[in-house]
């Protein structure tokens, strides 16, 4: 069955600093992927998502790059806030429309 | 607002009964997804549907069970509950016809406490 992983799980960076978080797949029909971000006690929310056909995105302070041949995908989020601190989760999706979550990255910015 | 709507918010119920989760879906949706999301932990895909037919399969116990209904809305129903039961699930849903069908929507979700 597909895979999806995601590291680091914990992440702690200072005010003005990047972050990195990196989702491995497993199945290579995977044609879309997003990134979204869960603030504590709300819904999952789509911040970036990139298709196949695109190597780079970017959208002011985030970004993502795909390298589909080695199957991963990252979220570059530059001079981080703290109101960037959340849980980030990628989602790879098929094109036969399956979504797997992957576990979660949990982001601390601190002041 | 997502436009994904689920009832009810908030439901506390006992070990052993059975509830349901109902999710209406964004206009025009075909596909319906339900998440589970226990304390602390990441997004469990339960199942999907797509224009009434279930199309995938996670990791829903059997005393769980889902359908979608011709008006596209879809039920979640949670039977024999345990205290393990008690998270938060998600509705989610997306329209593959279009090219930006590729997001999901998620609703608010339903808060259920298994006492």
């Amino acid at each position: 069955g597909e895979n999806v992983e995601q590291h680091p799980s914990t992440l702690s960076v200072q005010e003005g600093d990047s972050a990195v978080i990196k989702c491995t797949y497993s199945d290579s029909a995977s044609n879309y992927f997003p990134w979204y971000k869960q603030e504590l006690g709300k819904r999952p929310q789509l911040i970036i998502d990139i298709r196949s056909n695109v190597g780079e995105k970017k959208d002011q302070r985030i970004a993502v790059t795909l390298n589909k041949t080695a199957k991963h995908f990252s979220l570059h989020i530059t001079e981080t806030q703290p109101e960037d601190s959340a849980v980030y989760f990628c989602a790879p999706k098929t094109s036969y429309d399956k979504v797997i979550f992957g576990p979660g990255t949990s982001l601390s910015v601190i002041p | 607002d997502s436009g994904v709507t689920q009832t009810p918010k908030h439901l506390i119920t006992a070990t052993g009964q059975r509830v349901t989760l109902r999710c209406s879906p964004r206009s025009g949706d075909l596909s319906v997804y339900w998440y589970q999301q226990s304390l602390d932990q990441g997004l469990q895909f339960l199942i999907q549907y797509y224009n009434g037919e279930e199309r995938a399969k996670g990791n829903i116990l059997e005393r769980f069970s889902a359908q979608q209904f011709p008006d596209l809305h879809s039920e979640l129903n949670l039977s024999s509950l345990e205290l393990g039961d008690s998270a938060l699930y998600f509705c989610a849903s997306t329209n593959s016809r279009r090219l930006s069908g590729n997001t999901i929507y998620f609703g608010e979700g339903s808060w259920l406490t298994v006492v």
